[in-house]
């Protein structure tokens, strides 16, 4: 079946750190990877996304490379600011049916 | 113009009651989602809608009636409301046959249910 894991929260950072939220999955053919970001009372935006293998999806200085050996597709940023203190939450869909999977969501909280 | 917009944002009710929650999309898509969030941001899929035709229907008690007038609209009838069902509601889109295929989400409707 299709499942996304994505590392548990809560992640607290200090201002201009270094953010890695770690996310992998299963699934059956060659999913199209997120991620998504919600911002405290909004709803889920696109933040980036990857649709083969070695591509990497960028956006808002977040980074995130699709790895097939590992399947993983792991969101980094190399200096947060108290701005990203949202949920972040990777997700996957393939090419087969109209269900995109979600992982449980990241919380991040970065205090400066 | 808001792309996929929900009505009300806010929902406080009575155990028993019966509610519904409205979405619309202007984004000339054909696929619609209702999602709920809990308390722990765990999200949810409970239906979609292709062209107004119910392609996914996880398993979620019979009180909940999705409803679809045409392709830009997703409704969602809660009957006799239980304090369970307090969570996020979110309703989204996207578009079949595009690539990659994205998800447009809508602010939310929060339902409370004393």
């Amino acid at each position: 079946g299709n499942s996304v894991t994505q590392m548990e929260g809560p992640v607290t950072l200090s201002e201009e750190a270094f953010l890695t939220i770690n996310c992998t999955y299963t699934a059956t053919g060659y999913p199209s990877l997120f991620w998504y970001v919600q911002y405290p009372g909004e709803g889920l935006q696109l933040l980036l996304k990857a649709t083969k293998a070695d591509d990497k999806g960028s956006n808002k200085g977040f980074e995130a490379t699709y790895r097939k050996e590992t399947t993983s597709f792991h969101l980094e940023k190399g200096s947060v600011q108290v701005s990203d203190s949202a949920v972040y939450f990777c997700a996957l869909k393939t090419n087969t049916g109209n269900q995109f999977y979600f992982g449980t969501g990241t919380s991040l909280t970065v205090i400066p | 113009d808001t792309a996929v917009s929900q009505t009300p944002k806010y929902l406080v009710t009575q155990m028993g009651n019966d509610k519904s929650i409205k979405c619309e999309q202007n984004l000339g898509h054909d696929t619609m989602y209702w999602y709920k969030q809990d308390s722990k941001k765990f999200l949810k899929i409970m239906f979609s809608y292709n062209n107004k035709e119910l392609i996914i229907n996880e398993t979620v008690p019979n009180r909940f009636s999705p409803k679809s007038p045409d392709k830009a609209h997703l409704n969602l009838h809660i009957n006799s409301l239980e304090l369970g069902d307090s969570a996020v509601y979110f309703c989204a889109s996207s578009q079949e046959g595009l690539f990659p295929n994205v998800l447009t989400f809508g602010a939310g409707s929060r339902l409370t249910v004393l």
